[in-house]
């Protein structure tokens, strides 16, 4: 079936450097790939999101590449800050009903 | 702009008790998705409405979990009996329809089997 993977699990970063989170899909169909922020006993909240019409989007210190050949993309967040740390998790539209499958989600912690 | 809202937001039942969520989704949003979260784990979608009708339940465990969506705005999803594997969140989003649309979330209903 569908499947979205998503890595690192944990990723731990000094205030200040870039943190990199990477998915991989399955369907080569999906057109939609949000990334959602989750603080711990919160809703999850749009952070950004690509469509498959463009390879990049960038919105202040958060930016998100595309690779539709390679089924990849990714999350980058420059200039890291405490309130940065949350569990990030990536999601694909796919299948004929445009579900939306969730990566396993990246526990990122941002040291001061 | 009014988000979406779950009720309730904590649930404690023994197994093989009967529980049922309520969420009302953003006016005027077409699709309402109830997802199950598992500590841990990203969501998990169970079933997706188009106004009142079911778009994709394949993934809903039908032999114990119902949901429904009478008058295409709010929508219950049940769980009868519970079992322990139940214990999660439970998630209610709505977007203005499902194509390439950003989903919003509810802030969720904790449920614990014990």
């Amino acid at each position: 079936g569908e499947n979205v993977e998503q890595h690192p699990s944990t990723l731990s970063v000094q205030e200040g450097d870039s943190a990199v989170i990477k998915c991989t899909y399955s369907d080569s169909a999906s057109n939609y790939f949000p990334w959602y922020k989750q603080e711990l006993g919160k809703r999850p909240q749009l952070i950004i999101d690509i469509r498959s019409n463009v390879g990049e989007k960038k919105d202040q210190r958060i930016a998100v590449t595309l690779n539709k050949t390679a089924k990849h993309f990714s999350l980058h967040i420059t200039e890291t800050q405490p309130e940065d740390s949350a569990v990030y998790f990536c999601a694909a539209e796919e299948g004929t009903h445009n579900d939306m499958r969730f990566g396993a989600g990246t526990r990122l912690t941002v040291k001061p | 702009e009014a988000g979406v809202a779950q009720s309730p937001r904590y649930k404690i039942i023994e197994k093989r008790q009967s529980v049922a969520f309520w969420c009302n989704p953003i006016s005027g949003h077409a699709t309402l998705y109830w997802y199950q979260q598992i500590l841990g784990q990203g969501p998990k979608l169970l079933i997706q409405f188009q106004n009142n009708g079911v778009v994709d339940d394949s993934q809903l465990p039908k032999d114990r979990f119902s949901a429904e969506r009478l008058k295409g705005v709010d929508s219950t999803l049940k769980i009868q009996p519970a079992k322990l594997e139940d214990s999660a969140v439970y998630l209610c989003a709505s977007s203005l329809v499902s194509d390439q649309e950003t989903q919003y979330f509810g802030p969720g209903t904790r449920l614990l089997v014990l």
